[in-house]
């Protein structure tokens, strides 16, 4: 079964502590990204990755960190420096074609974080 | 410039009615914009998109009307059923001004009362 993977469904952590949400697919995509979204509202992106060991802030990168070490994976910890952690985080990915982008993104499952 | 207004927040139709979602763009370097679904606790599903070039697309039950010369787009479902009741975004992009990102509109949900 192709697609993305994202784990765990639900997370919880303390607040201070940092923590760190999988994302995998197995699509072949070049792009990958990480969004948050909250209760009402839409998607907003916090990191993006066009290739492998290379990524780009979103609108929203204060308080996360991301890696992307190899083409299938784009980790995505939220440190303790962010200050309202507690969101639904999802994971898409779209695949880049020769002449031009490819704007189809698919999104994963999603993580809800809930920090207390 | 980047932002993608959707409009009505939420949205309540009879089974069979046909709602309309729009949204509107500033950015002329725009050139694709993609609807989403979303259902409760899953993540966004693509369900249809167009270019600029065209003014209608259809897909099933789905059709997305676009205006250039308005910079604006809507979402047409055809004979609703309760099973379509979801969020619905839309969204923009264009490579020159946002490479592979996408703007997201705000989301409307909408009910389909059986």
């Amino acid at each position: 079964d192709g697609g993305i993977t994202q784990s765990p469904k639900y997370l919880f952590r303390k607040e201070g502590q940092n923590v760190t949400l999988s994302c995998e697919q197995n699509l072949n995509h070049d792009a990958m990204y990480w969004y948050r979204q909250d209760p009402g509202q839409g998607l907003r992106l916090i990191y993006y990755s066009q290739i492998v060991n290379d990524f780009q802030k979103g609108d929203i990168a204060e308080g996360y960190s991301v890696s992307r070490e190899k083409k299938e994976s784009f980790p995505l910890t939220v440190t303790s420096a962010q200050k309202n952690p507690t969101a639904f985080y999802l994971c898409a990915s779209s695949k880049q074609i020769p002449g031009g982008p490819s704007y189809e993104q698919y999104f994963g499952p999603g993580t809800r974080l809930t920090v207390t | 410039q980047q932002q993608v207004k959707q409009s009505p927040q939420s949205l309540i139709v009879q089974k069979g009615g046909i709602p309309i979602i729009n949204c509107a763009y500033e950015n002329t370097a725009f050139d694709y914009f993609p609807w989403y679904q979303q259902f409760p606790g899953k993540g966004p599903a693509l369900l249809i998109a167009i270019r600029p070039d065209v003014s209608e697309k259809k897909e099933g039950r789905f059709t997305i009307s676009f205006n250039k010369s308005a910079k604006q787009f809507s979402l047409h479902i055809m004979d609703s059923q309760p099973g379509d009741s979801a969020t619905y975004f839309c969204a923009a992009t264009g490579w020159e001004t946002s490479g592979s990102r996408l703007t997201f509109g705000e989301g409307t949900q909408l009910t389909v009362n059986p």
